[in-house]
């Protein structure tokens, strides 16, 4: 079974930092690009950041530039995401999702707050 | 940026019945579209990709169609686990969701 799997998802409080991982399997991992997704309570989906095969390349959106880091280690099929300077604004559930967006973890809940 | 705008916001529909959700693309996009459905509580998943390329797995009842800025998904006879929300989103330059459309049961 092709899978993604997130965790590191906690209560932080506002200017905090967090890192979260995301395991693959079941596919070949270091042949895709991943990107982060997340969702704010009761809204919509926001992609923000992606990498791609070997890690050489990265983009993000303007909100999270700067502050948000994304890496991988293809040795581990892992994806990583540091964010830095949180704000109430990153409370959110993040997904990780590989592919062509065909392949989804089930998202880890990060919640800003004091 | 490319803005991604879907309508309706939420629709009202029955069993059986034909429903069409529409995308627009702030610009050109060629056919750089996906479409997912999500329900609540899980992640979303992929419908369609390249605008009309169903996914594997997905029902035939499923359908996309448009090209440049404007785009349509449509289920032809809805079914019960069809209820959800559904996203369209532009891989052409950058990637960008629309707001996304709930399908309730009338």
């Amino acid at each position: 079974e092709e899978k993604l799997e997130e965790s590191g998802g906690d209560l932080v409080q506002p200017g905090g930092s967090l890192r979260l991982s995301c395991v693959g399997s079941g596919f070949t991992f270091s042949r895709h690009w991943i990107s982060w997704v997340r969702q704010a309570p009761g809204k919509g989906l926001e992609w923000f950041a992606n990498i791609n095969e070997d890690g050489s390349a990265k983009n993000y959106v303007d909100a999270v530039r700067g502050r948000f880091t994304i890496s991988r280690d293809n040795a581990k099929n892992s994806l990583y995401l540091q964010m830095n300077s949180l704000t109430v604004e990153d409370t959110a559930v993040y997904y990780c999702s590989g592919r062509i967006f065909d392949i989804w973890g089930q998202g880890t809940m990060v919640t800003v707050s004091s | 940026d490319i803005q991604m705008t879907q309508s309706p916001s939420s629709l009202s529909a029955s069993l059986g019945d034909r429903v069409t959700i529409t995308c627009r693309a702030s610009q050109n996009i060629d056919i750089n579209l996906n479409w997912f459905q999500q329900k609540p509580g899980r992640a979303p998943k992929l419908l369609i990709h390249a605008a009309s390329s169903l996914q594997s797995g997905v029902p035939s009842r499923f359908s996309g169609s448009g090209s440049g800025t404007d785009f349509t998904l449509t289920i032809s006879s809805l079914q019960p686990e069809d209820f959800a929300t559904y996203y369209c989103q532009q891989n052409y330059r950058s990637w960008t969701f629309g707001q996304g459309t709930k399908v309730e049961i009338k």
